[in-house]
């Protein structure tokens, strides 16, 4: 089945630079990529997405490119601000079956 | 704020009994989902619905089943409880089936002591 790794763990960074965070999948049949953000206490918010058919996508501060061929796909904060802080989770999906597998999760810290 | 509610925000019961989560999905959405999120696991699907129907299924134990309802709630029924079943169990909904958003309600803390 699906299997998807994250990286780093645990992230910090200097408010005003940029974060990134990496993910490989195992299957190369899927092709929907979700991320999604957790803070204390909440569920997890949909943030941005990508399809198998794109290669970036961009929402203001937030970017996420996919790499089919290398199976890998990342997100990237730039002018990192507090409100950041949370942890961040990849995910893949192969439609058929609806199934998303998530990756670990990465917690993000910006630091004033 | 999502548009997905669940219910209750918060469970505590002992080993052995039995509990059931609610959950509402977003007005519109036909599918809903249930993830478990525990530190050692992350989270991990437990079950779809769409429009009443099972359609997919995760790592669901044997002692967990659900239900979507006419209205569209589902119901997340867990039995002989025991003490690695503490965790947050989140409902997610989507417009239907496929590789579409889904949308995360803010979770159920069940702790089993």
């Amino acid at each position: 089945g699906e299997n998807v790794e994250q990286h780093p763990s645990t992230l910090s960074v200097q408010e005003g630079d940029s974060a990134v965070i990496k993910c490989t999948y195992s299957d190369s049949a899927s092709n929907y990529f979700p991320w999604y953000k957790q803070e204390l206490g909440k569920g997890p918010q949909l943030i941005i997405d990508i399809r198998s058919n794109v290669g970036e996508k961009k929402d203001q501060r937030i970017a996420v490119t996919l790499n089919k061929t290398a199976k890998h796909f990342s997100l990237h904060i730039t002018e990192t601000q507090p409100e950041d802080s949370a942890v961040y989770f990849c995910a893949a999906s192969m439609g058929r079956d609806d199934k998303i597998i998530f990756g670990k999760g990465t917690r993000l810290h910006i630091l004033p | 704020d999502s548009g997905v509610t669940q219910t209750p925000k918060h469970l505590i019961t002992a080993t052995g009994q039995r509990v059931t989560l609610r959950c509402s999905p977003r007005s519109g959405d036909l599918s809903v989902y249930w993830y478990q999120q525990s530190l050692d696991q992350g989270l991990q699907f437990l079950i779809q619905y769409y429009n009443g129907e099972e359609r997919a299924k995760g790592n669901i134990l044997e002692r967990f089943s659900a239900q979507q309802f006419p209205d569209l709630h589902s119901e997340l029924n867990l039995s002989s409880l025991e003490l690695g079943d503490s965790a947050l169990y989140f409902c997610a909904s989507s417009v239907a089936t496929g590789t579409y958003e889904q949308y995360f309600g803010p979770g159920t803390r069940l702790t089993v002591t």
